[in-house]
């Protein structure tokens, strides 16, 4: 078993459509990480959080370290924001970290 | 422009090679790490660096070197590269890792052993 769960692996939505992409964890951790890369780009840094819920402009990340879990939001989605988000937490105590496989997300015109 | 810069962004190479692949970032970061992504397999983490001349070893990091001489450059180094390294390679900075620890990415370098 993966130690970093994401799902649903794959996602087609269309545009205006609120989505919501899932993480769930089986290790202690620092911080949990949302990554965004665009198909044949690199890898940007959406979020970090360590508690609580963040937000920035359409997208919002929440986490419920309890239940080992953290969910990524998009309101009013739009095929600019077509990539694959991948979740990534940094180990507590230790300086690795570990992904998901990433959730692939498709929005239809 | 802050940023993390690695080289060469494509290399195809032959079995046997030794090959460098460099990074370098101008934002004082002391963490740095390097990663390789594969289809169906996702980023695994194969050295990272806490700061000069203090590396560790990731989840795959065999047939793989770095070293930290200085803080803003981190190379990988395949001493002898197999087919099986040929990947999708990104190297990241940060600033603090557990704390204000935001990922900067390069933007990968594709490498095939042939």
């Amino acid at each position: 078993k993966n130690e970093v769960e994401q799902s649903p692996q794959n996602l087609t939505a269309q545009e205006g459509e609120f989505i919501t992409i899932n993480c769930s964890y089986s290790v202690g951790i620092s911080a949990l990480h949302w990554l965004q890369q665009h198909p044949g780009g690199g890898i940007v840094s959406l979020f970090m959080l360590s508690s609580g819920k963040k937000k920035h402009g359409r997208l919002i990340a929440t986490i419920n370290i309890q239940e080992k879990h953290s969910s990524l939001h998009i309101t009013a989605s739009h095929p600019r924001d077509s990539a694959v988000y991948i979740c990534a937490v940094s180990i507590y105590r230790d300086d690795k970290i570990i992904f998901g496989k990433g959730t692939r997300l498709h929005i239809l015109p | 422009e802050a940023q993390v810069t690695q080289n060469p962004r494509y290399l195809i190479t032959v079995t046997g090679k030794k090959l460098t692949v460099t990074c370098s970032q101008n934002m004082n970061h002391e963490y740095m790490s390097w990663y390789r992504q594969d289809p169906g397999l996702g980023l695994r983490q194969i050295y990272y660096s806490m700061n000069v001349e203090v590396t560790d070893k990731g989840d795959v990091p065999e047939g793989y070197k770095v070293s930290r001489k200085e803080k803003r450059n981190f190379p990988l180094i395949l001493e002898s590269p197999s087919p099986n390294q040929t990947s999708l390679y990104f190297c990241a900075s940060s600033r603090r890792l557990s704390n204000t620890g935001e990922l900067f990415f390069g933007e990968g370098s594709r490498l095939t052993v042939l």
